[in-house]
């Protein structure tokens, strides 16, 4: 079946430091994978997608490449800020279903 | 995009009854999706509603304990029947515009986050 697994959390980081969230994916045929993030008090939104294998999605200074060799889609930054403390949640997508991780809380300390 | 409003926020219900949670979303959508997000674990799809017809629900899920309204193409319910301290949990009301398309992101409500006591 599909599924997604997401390093777990909390990580804790000081401001300007490099972050890597680990997300790896089981799928039947070729998903559309994308990272979400819910800041305090708020709902889902998309931080960044990739559709085909070696696409690179990006999105206010984070990353994350499609490897299709490594079911992967891991989530960086090269320098987070305070304001990114919030939960990022990885998520694959076949036809109109996603199926998501368990959400890793990140806390950016200044 | 498209805005979403659910409410309540959040409520403190005793066990035994029902709560009926609102979707009002800014434009019109085929589907719409409710999830339930547990503490400390993903979100589960709990069923798939179009208007004109019932909504489709996923393995687990029941339509006695969760039925769902979708009078038309703008708006959502969700109920939560009989309810026991394991139904506590966050309830999240989604669209999805190009649903069946693989690259389209989906959009969600602030969420209504239960306690049962």
């Amino acid at each position: 079946g599909n599924s997604v697994t997401q390093m777990e959390g909390p990580v804790t980081l000081s401001e300007e430091a490099f972050l890597t969230i680990n997300c790896t994916y089981t799928a039947t045929g070729y998903p559309s994978l994308f990272w979400y993030v819910q800041y305090p008090g708020e709902g889902l939104q998309l931080l960044l997608k990739a559709t085909k294998a070696d696409d690179k999605g990006s999105n206010k200074g984070f990353e994350a490449t499609y490897r299709k060799e490594t079911t992967s889609f891991h989530l960086e930054k090269g320098s987070v800020q305070v304001s990114d403390s919030a939960v990022y949640f990885c998520a694959l997508k076949r036809t109109y279903k996603y199926i998501f991780g368990t959400g890793t809380r990140l806390k950016v300390l200044a | 995009s498209a805005v979403i409003s659910q409410k309540p926020s959040r409520d403190i219900c005793q066990r035994g009854t029902s709560l009926t949670i609102q979707c009002q979303v800014d434009s019109q959508v085929t589907m719409m999706f409710w999830y339930r997000q547990q503490p400390g674990q993903s979100l589960t799809l709990i069923a798939t509603a179009n208007q004109g017809s019932e909504a489709t629900y996923e393995s687990g899920f029941v339509i006695d304990k969760f039925p769902i309204s979708r009078p038309n193409l703008t708006f959502s319910t969700l109920t939560v029947s009989n309810m026991s301290p394991e139904d506590s949990s966050i309830y999240l009301c989604s669209v999805d515009r190009g649903a069946g398309e693989p690259n389209t992101e989906a959009f969600f409500g602030q969420g209504t986050r239960l306690t049962v006591v």
